[in-house]
């Protein structure tokens, strides 16, 4: 059980356009869904929490408007990164947690690798 | 400012050997740590954590050691198997393990036949 799934898992962008990336919990309810984001050789770093029904958290530095978060139901949430620069390309990587759940109680996506080109 | 870090990128074993992999944390409100390892094309799964009441938690092959005056920790694995090959990230968190992962850098273990 608790698995997390990305889509997609790879994609290659123009410099200036927008692209999504959907996270789902396939069998449980997540509550909270967080947005995490590794360059390379770096560590994951949170970008933004996501509670299902509100407004998204975002971390220090992160710009809120750049990176859309939507968390709409309680299996979906999607990062939408907008107006894309090379500076953009990473690995992107969700993770969602059930209800009542400690915070370290997370499930982790795949991960979604995007380039900007 | 990195608040975990894993100092080690690589870590190279022999079967049936032990690993051991550590973790320097600076964040003296850091009272939980977990240990995820990575598969590429995987997300992070969970392996083994620790709370700061205590200094050692072991499941199986894997023990998790913490020294709070030294702000360190410690996975070790034995005996190491070629499966256990992966990337190993160290997290921290604080109250308790409610306040958001910070994650270190990581660290490629392979574990040769």
């Amino acid at each position: 059980g608790a698995v997390v799934s990305q889509h997609p898992s790879w994609v290659i962008c123009k410099s200036g356009t927008s692209v999504k990336i959907e996270c789902r919990s396939l069998d449980f309810q997540a509550t909270t869904m967080f947005w995490y984001r590794q360059f390379p050789k770096q560590s994951l770093m949170l970008m933004a929490t996501s509670n299902e029904g509100s407004k998204a958290t975002y971390e220090q530095g992160v710009e809120k408007d750049k990176f859309l978060i939507n968390h709409a139901s309680l299996t979906l949430s999607t990062l939408t990164v907008t107006s894309a620069h090379p500076e953009d390309s990473s690995f992107y990587i969700c993770s969602a947690r059930a209800r009542g759940a400690i915070s370290y109680e997370q499930y982790f996506g795949p991960g979604t690798r995007l380039t900007v080109t | 400012d990195q608040q975990v870090k894993q100092n080690s990128p690589s870590l190279s074993v022999q079967e049936g050997r032990i690993s051991i992999l550590n973790c320097d944390y600076t964040n003296s409100m850091f009272d939980y740590f977990l240990w995820y390892k990575k598969y590429p094309a995987e997300g992070p799964t969970f392996l083994i954590s620790i709370s700061s009441i205590k200094d050692k938690n072991e499941d199986g092959r894997f023990t998790v050691f913490l020294n709070k005056s030294a702000k360190h920790l410690s996975l070790h694995i034995v005996p190491s198997q070629p499966g256990d090959s992966a990337v190993y990230f160290c997290a921290a968190s604080a109250q308790g393990g409610s306040e958001k992962l910070v994650f270190g850098k990581g660290t490629k273990l392979t574990v040769n036949p």
